[in-house]
């Protein structure tokens, strides 16, 4: 079946611009999460979506990210005032979300994000 | 300094050897640990899983944890150019459903 999908592949915008970046997850899959991939810093977790529960918001660096996720499926991350340190690849992953050993999460191709 | 240690490499070996990877941790929490594979401009992908300390074997690929060290490896045997990728280590205390805490990659270049 399809897998996590992401859009845009590529966004270049201007700093102080906002940016919207969408994630597909995996047909059933109830729990979405985001992470970042910098150079230098690795791949780091932002946030995390499981059914109708609060957000784990732990990891979004200030209060210009933001993510919602409607309808239990599509999600969107949201940068503000974009920054050239947000530059990077976001990641979305999904999972079954079962609280059992082995939850695989599984990643989509990411969108590279280039603030000037 | 960071929760998970992974050194960057690059690492290059010839086509057929044995690729070693490693990552070193600081969270004793840590239960549950993951090599992922991402290959250039791609997501990760899952190769191996594993529950606290022991071996699994899967095909090529064998992931090795000591909890007691707090160290885990992955070896390739017979590696192949197709294996030319980034592989990162992953962890986390829960089994399911939260973040993953991740190594910062090693780059693996197998040579034809």
């Amino acid at each position: 079946g399809a897998g996590v999908s992401q859009s845009p592949s590529n966004k270049v915008t201007e700093k102080g611009k906002d940016v919207e970046l969408r994630c597909d997850p995996i047909s059933g899959h109830t729990a979405l999460y985001w992470y970042r991939q910098s150079l230098g810093q690795g791949l780091e977790f932002l946030i995390y979506f499981q059914g109708n529960s609060a957000p784990d918001k732990s990891g979004l660096p200030s209060d210009r990210f933001s993510a919602e996720r409607t309808g239990g499926s599509v999600s969107t991350l949201t940068i503000q005032r974009t920054q050239q340190e947000d530059s990077a690849v976001y990641l979305c992953a999904s999972s079954l979300g079962f609280l059992g050993s082995g939850d695989t999460q599984y990643f989509g191709p990411g969108t590279r994000l280039t603030v000037l | 300094q960071k929760e998970v240690e992974q050194d960057p490499g690059p690492l290059s070996v010839p086509e057929g050897a044995i690729v070693s990877l490693n990552c070193t941790y600081s969270n004793s929490a840590f239960q549950y640990f993951m090599w992922y594979r991402q290959y250039s401009r791609k997501g990760p992908e899952l190769l191996m899983y594993t529950y606290s300390s022991g071996n699994k074997e899967d095909g090529r690929f064998t992931a090795q944890v000591d909890k007691s060290s707090k160290y885990i490896s992955l070896f390739i045997r017979d590696s192949q150019p197709s294996d030319s990728a980034t592989y990162l280590c992953a962890m986390s205390a829960v089994p399911a459903g939260n973040k993953l805490t991740f190594g910062g990659g090693t780059r693996v270049l197998v040579k034809p």
